[in-house]
């Protein structure tokens, strides 16, 4: 069964660091492209950055650019978001989503987690 | 930046059909997919490549997608297709992925 956990989320001053993690199983991890897609309170759904496997393919939203960092583990069947120099707006639930087809950057998403809840505040 | 606009909200009777519209220029040409999320919980993939469904599925769900605008198709609507839906797509010439506003379903 395909199960992508998140974890690292929490309250942070404006201008501070999280790292967000995703532990997955179920499949072969190192063979999927991984997304990062966040939802604000009552708003919708943003995609915020892909990884592609073997790390070949990297893109982010412009929002985030030079402040998030996507990285995976292989070893440890893990994705993770460095995120730095936060902001209000970032305050959102982060999921993790698996893409849909193996060695596809650009395909739908077909596995998410639960989401873990980010909140940028004084 | 490639802009996918949804109506924000679709009521629809018990029994009848809810059609969601996702528009975006010539869209027709990218692959569409679609995400069903309810309330507190994560989206899951309820069409994709325009018209595939996932396993799971019930099949009066339906996508289909031509020119300017995508459909999302719920057929003999039941109170447990009420629930936000988003369409997606890739931007190739973004390198972005890109999400529709959004669209809440009322069932009456």
């Amino acid at each position: 069964e395909v199960q992508l956990v998140e974890s690292g989320g929490g309250l942070v001053k404006p201008g501070g660091s999280l790292r967000l993690s995703c532990a997955a199983s179920g499949f072969p991890f190192s063979a999927y492209t991984m997304n990062w897609v966040r939802q604000a309170p009552g708003k919708g759904l943003e995609w915020v950055s892909s990884i592609s496997d073997s790390s070949t393919y990297i893109y982010y939203v412009d929002s985030v650019k030079g402040r998030f960092t996507i990285s995976i583990d292989d070893a440890k069947n893990s994705l993770f978001l460095q995120m730095n120099s936060l902001r209000a707006d970032d305050t959102a639930v982060y999921f993790c989503a698996r893409t849909g087809s193996i060695s596809c950057y650009a395909c739908h998403f077909d596995y998410w987690g639960l989401g873990t809840p980010v909140i940028v505040s004084s | 930046s490639y802009v996918l606009t949804q109506p924000p909200s679709v009521s629809v009777a018990p029994g009848k059909t809810a059609r969601i519209t996702c528009g975006g220029n010539s869209i027709g040409s990218k692959s569409v997919h679609w995400y069903q999320q309810k309330p507190g919980q994560a989206p899951v993939l309820a069409i994709y490549y325009d018209r595939e469904r996932p396993s799971g599925i019930p099949e009066r769900v339906s996508g289909s997608n031509s020119g300017n605008t995508a459909t999302l198709t719920i057929s003999r609507v039941e109170a447990g297709d009420e629930a936000d839906y988003y369409c997606q797509v890739w931007d190739s010439s973004s390198d972005h992925y890109v999400f529709g506003t959004g669209t809440k379903v009322t069932v009456l």
